[in-house]
């Protein structure tokens, strides 16, 4: 089984509105987190948003909350006043016990003008 | 304060040369990750390792990886006598050490990745 699934290969939006990016989760453990990349056309990495599962609240970072339901095991990513420079690939990605990150295969997000 | 780096940004070799790639983790950070992302997919665990231990290996392939994060310098990741479905972007990441006991908090910043390219 998908320990990490994005169901939207590509998502458009229009410039100024609001887009949420899927991400569902599978785990049996009680304690893992749940993260956010935004990765360029120029390639890099770049952390977005962390959600804890303890945490009681919605994460938030600027533009970007995560909206955390834990009953349905889903993690979707709100941005907020889409800008040009929000297209990019977006990865949803899990860490349980062992350290490392588990990847979802990614939202690929257009922004029009 | 710098973030991960990694060299070389950008890598050719020929099937059956070896790749060296490298990465610093951020000052403070003692845990290194390797990942690798194939064209159109997204990242996978290779290797996870702290100063002078490799913490767990479980996603390196058996054969022609190793890895290393000695007590001085940086990480590295060799991969001998390459193939072409070697071809890849490999990031590397860092975190701090953990400093509150039972829930695991740090998050993973990445280095801009090598592209690896066999011909």
């Amino acid at each position: 089984a998908q320990k990490i699934t994005q169901t939207q290969p590509g998502m458009f939006v229009q410039e100024k509105e609001a887009v949420t990016l899927d991400c569902t989760y599978d785990t049996s453990d009680p304690s893992y987190g749940l993260f956010w990349y935004k990765q360029p056309s120029s390639g890099e990495m770049i952390f977005l948003i962390y959600q804890g599962s303890y945490d009681q609240q919605n994460a938030t970072e600027g533009r970007y909350s995560l909206n955390f339901q834990k009953a349905r095991k889903s993690a979707n990513l709100v941005i907020s006043a889409s800008q040009l420079g929000d297209s990019a690939m977006y990865f949803c990605a899990m860490r349980e016990t062992a350290r490392q990150l588990t990847f979802g295969s990614g939202t690929q997000l257009t922004v029009l003008p | 304060n710098a973030g991960v780096m990694q060299n070389p940004r950008h890598l050719v070799r020929r099937r059956g040369q070896e790749a060296r790639l490298r990465c610093s983790p951020m000052k403070g950070h003692s845990h290194v990750y390797w990942y690798r992302q194939l064209p159109e997919e997204g990242l996978k665990f290779m290797v996870y390792l702290q100063k002078e231990n490799i913490i767990d290996e479980s996603g390196m392939p058996k054969e022609r990886f190793s890895a290393e994060f000695p007590k001085e310098g940086p990480s590295i990741l060799r991969i001998q006598q390459v193939v072409r479905g070697d071809s890849a972007a490999y990031f590397c990441a860092s975190s701090p050490v953990e400093t509150s006991g039972g829930i695991i908090q740090e998050t993973q910043y990445f280095g801009p990745g090598t592209r690896l390219l066999v011909l």
